[in-house]
């Protein structure tokens, strides 16, 4: 069964830590992307990668940190940087073929006190 | 500077009616125009897209219109089930070199359908 994991569902974590989100993809797709969402605001992109060992910023990407060492794997660290932590995040993947429609993982809620 | 507008956060439609979302969009470089629907707690699922070469795009019970030069799309469902209440967000796209391609997404609309 193709899909995108996202573990764990629920992060609580004490301010001042890192933490590390995990998002894992079984559907061979070569782009990946990390989206944060706050109540009443849209997606909005944080960093993605075409391949593997690269990546891009996106709109929001001070105060975190990604990776993509494998093709399957694209994993989000929220620094002690990051001012406002606490938001749902959620990973995507697209193919080349069509890089238009990204297919979602379930998303991680992640609330740091 | 919100380049994708979902004007209205709520809507509310009475079962096997016609639901209308709207979305306008300030970026005349928007080439790739999508909707996708979230249920709470979930990703959001891909539902229907359209080229900006097009003005319309059907596919069962949704069809996607695109107005160019008044920069707005409105996505309609008929008939409105209840199993359609959910959020649902625009979101657009530019060309870019590459494999990947950056979404903007509007702000959502909830879609309630009543019984």
């Amino acid at each position: 069964d193709g899909g995108i994991t996202q573990s764990p569902k629920y992060l609580f974590r004490k301010e001042g830590q890192n933490v590390t989100l995990s998002c894992e993809q079984n559907l061979n797709h070569d782009a990946m992307y990390w989206y944060r969402q706050d109540p009443g605001q849209g997606l909005r992109l944080i960093y993605y990668s075409q391949i593997v060992n690269d990546f891009q910023k996106g709109d929001i990407a001070e105060g975190y940190s990604v990776s993509r060492e494998k093709k399957e794997s694209f994993p989000l660290t929220v620094t002690s940087a990051q001012k406002n932590p606490t938001a749902f995040y959620l990973c995507a993947s697209s193919t080349p073929g069509r890089p238009y429609e990204q297919y979602f993982g379930p998303g991680t809620r992640l609330t740091v006190t | 500077d919100q380049q994708v507008k979902q004007n209205s956060p709520s809507l509310s439609v009475q079962e096997g009616r016609i639901s209308i979302l709207n979305c306008d969009y300030t970026n005349s470089m928007f080439d790739y125009f999508l909707w996708y629907k979230k249920y709470p707690a979930e990703g959001p699922t891909f539902l229907i897209s359209i080229s900006s070469i097009k003005d319309k795009n059907e596919d069962g019970r949704f069809t996607v219109f695109l107005n160019k030069s008044a920069k707005h799309l409105s996505l309609h469902i008929v008939p409105s089930q209840p199993g359609d209440s959910a959020v649902y967000f625009c979101a657009a796209s530019a060309t870019y070199s590459g494999s990947a391609r950056q979404l903007t997404f509007g702000s959502g609309t909830q879609l309630t359908v009543l019984p």
